[in-house]
C-alpha cells in the first residue's frame, strides 16, 4: 500500500513569513495529493490539491508543487497570518484504490504575531 | 453544497456499552463513504470504506467485529462501537465521496467518543 511522510513535524514561524511543508509518498500510481488544514476538535478542511498531470498550483498565499520523479510534494504559504496556525496534513490517493486516501503524519504550524 | 453531518458530536459511555455513529451526506448520494479515527496529536487512520449497499472493507489490524459499519443507503452509513473499552476513546470521522467524484472527499465534523 502507500505510505506517506511527512516534514516537519512542528513548524513555527513569524508572522509575515513563509512555511514550507513536505511529503513524499511511495507508491508511484499515487495520481491525487491533497492538503488539509485542520483546528482543534473540527474536521480537516481542504485547501488546495494537486493531481500527477500538474507541476504546480498556486490559489493566492498559498501553493502546492509536485515532482513526480522524486515522489514528493509540498506546500507553500506565503505571507502567513496568526490564522494560518493549526495541524496540516498531506496526503496521497492511490489510483486504484476506489479513493482511499492515506496520510502523512501532520505538521503543527504555529504563526506568532 | 456537499456537506456531510455526523451525530453525536461526542459521546461518553460505559466500558462495554456499544456506540453507534451516524455519517450523513446532506445535499448529494454518497456512493462511498469512509471511517477514519484519529488519536490525539496524531493523524488520521483509515478503519473502513463502505460501498452503499455492499459489506464494508476494513483496513488491517482494525476488527470488523468490534467496529460494526452500514451504508443501507446512499445518504447514510453508521459506525457501531461494540463493546467499547478506554483504548477505543478517540475521535472518529466520516468522509463522503459522491458518484461523479474520483477524488474529493467530504469530512463530516467528527465525534468524540470518551469510553469509561
Amino acid at each position: 500500500g502507500e505510505n506517506v511522510e511527512q516534514h516537519p513535524s512542528t513548524l513555527s514561524v513569524q508572522e509575515g513569513d513563509s512555511a514550507v511543508i513536505k511529503c513524499t509518498y511511495s507508491d508511484s500510481a499515487s495520481n491525487y495529493f491533497p492538503w488539509y488544514k485542520q483546528e482543534l476538535g473540527k474536521r480537516p478542511q481542504l485547501i488546495i490539491d494537486i493531481r500527477s498531470n500538474v507541476g504546480e498550483k498556486k490559489d493566492q498565499r498559498i501553493a502546492v508543487t509536485l515532482n513526480k520523479t522524486a515522489k514528493h510534494f509540498s506546500l507553500h504559504i506565503t505571507e502567513t497570518q496568526p490564522e494560518d496556525s493549526a495541524v496540516y496534513f498531506c496526503a496521497a490517493l492511490l489510483r486504484a484504490s476506489y479513493g482511499k486516501l492515506t496520510f502523512g503524519q501532520g505538521t503543527i504550524l504555529t504563526v506568532h504575531p | 453544497g456537499a456537506v456531510v453531518s455526523q451525530h453525536p458530536s461526542w459521546v461518553i459511555c460505559k466500558s462495554g456499552t456499544s456506540v453507534k455513529i451516524e455519517c450523513r451526506s446532506l445535499d448529494f448520494q454518497a456512493t462511498t463513504m469512509f471511517w477514519y479515527r484519529q488519536f490525539p496529536k496524531q493523524s488520521l487512520m483509515l478503519m473502513a470504506t463502505s460501498n452503499e449497499g455492499s459489506k464494508a472493507t476494513y483496513e488491517q489490524g482494525v476488527e470488523k467485529d468490534k467496529f460494526l459499519i452500514n451504508h443501507a443507503s446512499l445518504t447514510l452509513s453508521t459506525l457501531t462501537v461494540t463493546s467499547a473499552h478506554p483504548e477505543d476513546s478517540s475521535f472518529y470521522i466520516c468522509s463522503a465521496r459522491a458518484r461523479a467524484e474520483i477524488y474529493t472527499q467530504y469530512f463530516g465534523p467528527g465525534t468524540r467518543l470518551t469510553v469509561l
